[in-house]
């Protein structure tokens, strides 16, 4: 069964600094690998997702996210952090044999001035 | 742009009551889900939903919860007998394909029991 691990559930950052949100995943075949972001009292909305394409995803509002399978990961990423990334994000793996989304705990990113 | 839709947005009940919560799906998609997140903790997997019946569910969907397509448009969540521990936030999803595509979720239903 596919599981994922968000190292740090809550990550501080300075307006303009990079944003490194880390997620690991484990899964005996090939994963679809997704990013959610999940604004105060709001639903989730896709920010990336790796489906067996380009391992460097691109997504909105510049994050990025590479897959390395060696290292089972699929880190997040954004150059420069602005205000409105503060959020919590969930990191989400799909078995190419299976259906459902398993979510990561999240990781709340806060955006100092 | 399409989107899914939930209702309520927020529901409070007593214990040991029935709850139905509500979703319309994108139209064009044929798999659905429901997900629920109790406060400050993850998004956990309930059931998911294909040709007009379960593909999947996990241990928390027991023998209280259901689900059902009661027209060409409408995802419904029913808790026959709520409990304390059912307060949470509930998601439903719908994607268009099995396997590689989003989710894409609706806002949520927040439930809570008193």
């Amino acid at each position: 069964a596919q599981s994922v691990t968000q190292l740090g559930s809550h990550v501080s950052v300075s307006e303009g600094a990079l944003v490194l949100l880390r997620c690991n995943y484990s899964s005996s075949v090939p994963p679809y690998l997704f990013w959610y972001v999940q604004y105060p009292n709001q639903g989730l909305q896709l920010l990336l997702k790796y489906t067996s394409a380009a391992t460097l995803v691109k997504g909105i509002n510049g994050f990025e996210a590479e897959f390395k399978k060696s290292e089972t990961s699929f880190h997040l990423t954004k150059p420069s952090a602005h205000m409105s990334d503060a959020a919590e994000y969930f990191c989400a793996v799909s078995e190419s044999s299976g259906q459902n989304f398993v979510f990561g705990p999240g990781t709340r990113l806060s955006v100092l001035p | 742009e399409p989107e899914v839709t939930q209702t309520p947005s927020h529901q409070v009940t007593q214990m040991g009551q029935e709850v139905i919560l509500r979703c319309v799906p994108i139209s064009n998609h044929l798999y659905f889900y429901w997900y629920r997140q109790i406060l400050g903790q993850k998004v956990e997997f309930l059931v998911s939903f294909y040709n007009n019946e379960i593909s999947e569910k996990s241990e928390i969907f027991d023998d209280q919860f259901s689900v059902e397509r009661p027209d060409g448009s409408n995802f419904t969540l029913k808790i026959r007998s709520t409990k304390l521990e059912d307060s949470a936030m509930y998601f439903c999803a719908s994607s268009e394909v099995v396997r590689g595509g989003e989710l894409f979720f609706g806002e949520g239903s927040r439930l809570t029991v008193l």
